[in-house]
Order: C-alpha cells, then sequence, then structure tokens
C-alpha cells in the first residue's frame, strides 16, 4: 500500500515570497492534517480536512497560510508571504477517519522550509 | 485545551538498558493515546496504542498502558537497542483533535 506522499522534500525561499505545499493521501483516506513541526518541537496542528470540508483550522494563521483540498483527495498548503519563524518541517498525514479505532494517523515524510 | 506533556530529553542510555520515557496528558473524556517514533531522516510513524482506560499498547518490545486514575502513558522497553535511537512522541486524539507532546530524542550508544 502507498504512503502518504508529499512533495518538494525541501524548500529555500527569501522571505516575503510565496511557497506551496503538496500532499496525496493513502487512498480511501477521509481525514487529511497539515502539522508544522518546528525544529525541536511536536507537530503542531494547522487544519485538518474530512473529506473537502474544513474540520479544524483554528491555529492555521490565516493572513498567511491557506489550504485546499478540493476534490477531497489530493491537498496544497500555499505560505504566501513567507517569514523567517515559517522555517520548520511540514507534515501531511491522513487517516481513515470516522470511529475512535480507525484515528491512526499515516504521515509523509514532510517537506522541510527553509526561510532566510 | 487538551495537552500532552512528555520528559524532556536528550535521554543516552546504553545498550541493553532498560527505558521509561513520561508522558502525561489533559484531556475532556477519553481520548485515545499514541506513541509515534521518528528515526533520522524519516517520518513520523506510529508504533503503539490505546483507545481506553487499562489498556496495554505493544509494538517491538516497547509498551504503554493508558492508565487513567494518574492520566498517564508512559512509554518503557526492557532491553533497548542502537536501532531504537529515535525520537519519540506521545500524542492523544479527542473530539477530531490530535495532539503531540514536544518529543524525546533517545540515543542508545553500543
Amino acid at each position: 500500500e502507498a504512503g502518504v506522499a508529499q512533495s518538494p522534500r525541501y524548500k529555500i525561499i527569501e522571505k516575503r515570497q510565496s511557497v506551496a505545499f503538496w500532499c496525496n493521501p493513502i487512498s480511501g483516506h477521509a481525514t487529511l492534517y497539515w502539522y508544522q513541526q518546528i525544529l525541536g518541537q511536536g507537530p503542531k496542528l494547522l487544519i485538518q480536512f474530512q473529506n473537502n470540508g474544513v474540520v479544524d483550522d483554528s491555529q492555521l494563521p490565516k493572513d498567511r497560510f491557506s489550504a485546499e483540498r478540493l476534490k477531497g483527495v489530493d491537498s496544497t498548503l500555499k505560505i504566501q508571504p513567507a517569514k523567517l519563524e515559517d522555517s520548520a518541517v511540514y507534515l501531511c498525514a491522513s487517516s481513515l477517519g470516522g470511529t475512535v479505532m480507525n484515528t491512526e494517523a499515516f504521515f509523509g515524510q514532510g517537506t522541510r522550509l527553509t526561510v532566510v | 485545551g487538551d495537552s500532552v506533556t512528555q520528559m524532556e530529553g536528550p535521554v543516552t542510555l546504553s545498550e541493553e538498558a532498560f527505558l521509561t520515557i513520561n508522558c502525561t496528558y489533559t484531556a475532556t473524556g477519553y481520548p485515545s493515546l499514541f506513541w509515534y517514533v521518528q528515526y533520522p531522516g524519516e517520518g513520523l510513524q506510529l508504533l503503539l496504542k490505546a483507545t481506553k482506560a487499562d489498556d496495554k499498547g505493544s509494538n517491538k518490545g516497547f509498551e504503554a498502558t493508558y492508565r487513567k486514575e494518574t492520566t498517564s502513558f508512559h512509554l518503557e522497553k526492557g532491553s533497548v537497542q542502537v536501532s531504537d535511537s529515535a525520537v519519540y512522541f506521545c500524542a492523544l486524539y479527542n473530539n477530531n483533535d490530535m495532539r503531540f507532546g514536544a518529543g524525546t530524542r533517545l540515543t542508545v550508544k553500543p
């Protein structure tokens, strides 16, 4: 079974530039998560989708971050404009969703963003 | 809101030593609890989980018991190996929200 795919693996941009990350979840997984993991910290949830609807985006800095999952499958996360403090690994995860027993989340390898 | 607190690292052990990484949580209701592991250069992988009080999750020699009375989910392994060197994250899932601890880096020396 293919895992969660993310691209690119690495990205270096200058501050105030824009950047986009792509995620393809495991086939059949209804729930998709984007996390931000700053060096030395645990992952912090940015946004959670159930199919193509947003379940939780309370920690998403909406003035610069946006995410979409138009057809309930792939998702993109965009930052515009980037700040130095956005340097982090951006993790995508997916799960079957629904009942408590199906909440295991499978993670992609992440995109490491460096803002200079 | 819900939160997870892990013992701070880094933790350095010799091969075959006993490992405990403490994890406590704060949550309303009945969360599911997880340990994830991140090996160098790789993504997060689920190590074990427990979905209700007194459940014991186990995998690859690691164990953790869901203790509601102490709101804890401590990770243990009786004899660690060099290949266990990684960062370990405790996490909870509750009300459609998954929260992670800060992670504990484990280094096992031969």
